[in-house]
């Protein structure tokens, strides 16, 4: 089944604790993007990758990191988290989307994050 | 500085009725505009999209329209069904002057139609 897998769906740590999130795709997408829901605000981009090894900041990167090493995998790295980082974390993957009609993202399940 | 905007956080329709969702844009270079829906502990899933070549794309009983000059997009789906109740995003993408590029949602609209 072609699918976004996001690990792990919920989690609660404490400040300063180093996390990982992790993101694999099966679906041999070159995109994969990061996104946060937070109440009235919408998904924001966190970060985005076009390719293996081709990152880019979206419009809220501080105090993420992202890393592309293979194609299939696009973690998310909290170095030191913080309560703002509270949110709900979503990762999707598309082929180029560009001039492609009727194509869009396809998203995990989101990961459900509190930082105590 | 939201530059995709959803006005009406929520919305109420009657089932078999038609449902109309907005969407504005502030920048002209966005030339790929998406509608996603959400549900509950569900990530979004993709529904219609449309280039900016187009004015109108339609996909069974979901309905794109987009007005360039006013920066607009509807989503219409008719007729509208219970099964349709949810968040509906729309997005917008681009690559702008400065080399960046940009995929931004907004705010979502709660869909809720009444049986």
């Amino acid at each position: 089944e072609a699918q976004v897998t996001q690990n792990p769906r919920y989690l609660i740590t404490v400040t300063g604790k180093k996390l990982t999130v992790t993101c694999s795709q099966n679906m041999n997408h070159e995109y994969m993007s990061w996104y946060r829901q937070d109440p009235g605000l919408g998904l924001r981009q966190i970060y985005y990758s076009m390719n293996v090894e081709v990152t880019d900041k979206g419009d809220v990167p501080e105090g993420y990191k992202v890393s592309r090493k293979e194609k299939r995998n696009f973690p998310l790295i909290l170095e030191s988290p913080s309560p703002n980082q509270t949110s709900l974390y979503f990762c999707a993957s598309s082929f180029k989307l560009q001039g492609r009609d009727n194509y869009g993202y396809t998203f995990g399940s989101g990961t459900r994050l509190t930082v105590v | 500085d939201q530059q995709v905007k959803q006005n009406s956080p929520s919305l109420s329709v009657q089932e078999g009725r038609i449902s109309i969702l907005n969407c504005d844009y502030t920048n002209s270079m966005f030339d790929y505009f998406l509608w996603y829906k959400k549900y509950p502990a569900e990530g979004p899933t993709f529904l219609i999209s449309i280039s900016s070549i187009k004015d109108k794309n339609e996909d069974g009983r979901f309905t794109v329209f987009l007005n360039k000059s006013a920066k607009h997009l509807s989503l219409h789906i008719v007729p509208s069904q219970p099964g349709d109740s949810a968040v509906y995003f729309c997005a917008a993408e681009g690559f702008f002057t400065s080399g960046t590029y940009k995929y931004i949602f907004g705010t979502g609209t709660r869909l809720k139609v009444l049986a």
